[in-house]
């Protein structure tokens, strides 16, 4: 079945040791997006990838970075995690930009950050 | 930017009884709607989408929205709730002003008793 995976489901680091998060697609889409979902909260967008096409959200701290080598993978890396950090990270991809268009998300990725 | 409002972050109903999610949006066009489904430690899953082509939306496992642009509401119903409804919901509105990404709405944990 075509699908968006999430590598780890679970990962713990420390304070400040950086981690990357890993996710693939076997849906071809176009677009893939990370979010951010603290506990009671509505996932947050971090950024997203239109193709190889980068778009950072205003308020997306520095010490979060994405990578997008090629259409079925992207990373997310946090450069110096902090308590705050701590998290359910989920990806996300979507055929296109359009107005219409359904997002199909990962299982997610929690990260606990000690 | 347009919003998306949940009222009502915890619902609680019996198993067979109807279940009612609400949801209003502001949106200066008229709106993509969407609601999501969250199981506990997953990623969203797609319920059902309105995009202008008939105002009441069936979706997946019987639930069903109506749009009503007079109230600017897209609630969520289902006639009779399962033990295997319980979950947090999103309404999400995709935002022409934001790039066409997903606003989501604060979300609404269901419960359902026995």
């Amino acid at each position: 079945d075509a699908m968006v995976i999430q590598n780890p489901r679970y990962q713990v680091t420390q304070f400040g040791k950086p981690v990357t998060l890993s996710c693939s697609q076997t849906l071809n889409h176009n677009v893939m997006y990370w979010y951010q979902q603290k506990s009671s909260q509505a996932p947050k967008l971090l950024f997203h990838y239109y193709d190889k096409d980068f778009n950072n959200e205003a308020d997306t701290p520095d010490n979060f970075q994405s990578r997008r080598p090629n259409t079925s993978f992207c990373f997310l890396d946090i450069r110096s995690p902090g308590l705050g950090d701590a998290a359910m990270y989920l990806c996300a991809t979507s055929r296109d930009r359009g107005v219409y268009n359904e997002q199909f998300f990962g299982p997610g990725t929690r990260l606990t950050v000690l | 930017a347009q919003s998306v409002t949940q009222l009502g972050s915890h619902v609680s109903v019996s198993e067979g009884a109807l279940v009612l999610l609400r949801c209003n949006y502001s949106s200066s066009v008229p709106p993509y709607l969407f609601w999501y489904v969250q199981y506990p430690n997953q990623g969203l899953q797609l319920l059902l989408k309105y995009t202008s082509a008939a105002t009441l939306v069936k979706g997946i496992n019987d639930f069903e929205a109506e749009f009503k642009k007079s109230e600017t509401s897209f609630h969520l119903t289902k006639p009779s709730a399962h033990m295997s409804d319980a979950a947090e919901y999103f309404c999400a509105v995709s935002d022409r002003d934001a790039g066409n990404m997903l606003t989501f709405g604060g979300g609404t944990r269901l419960m359902v008793k026995p």
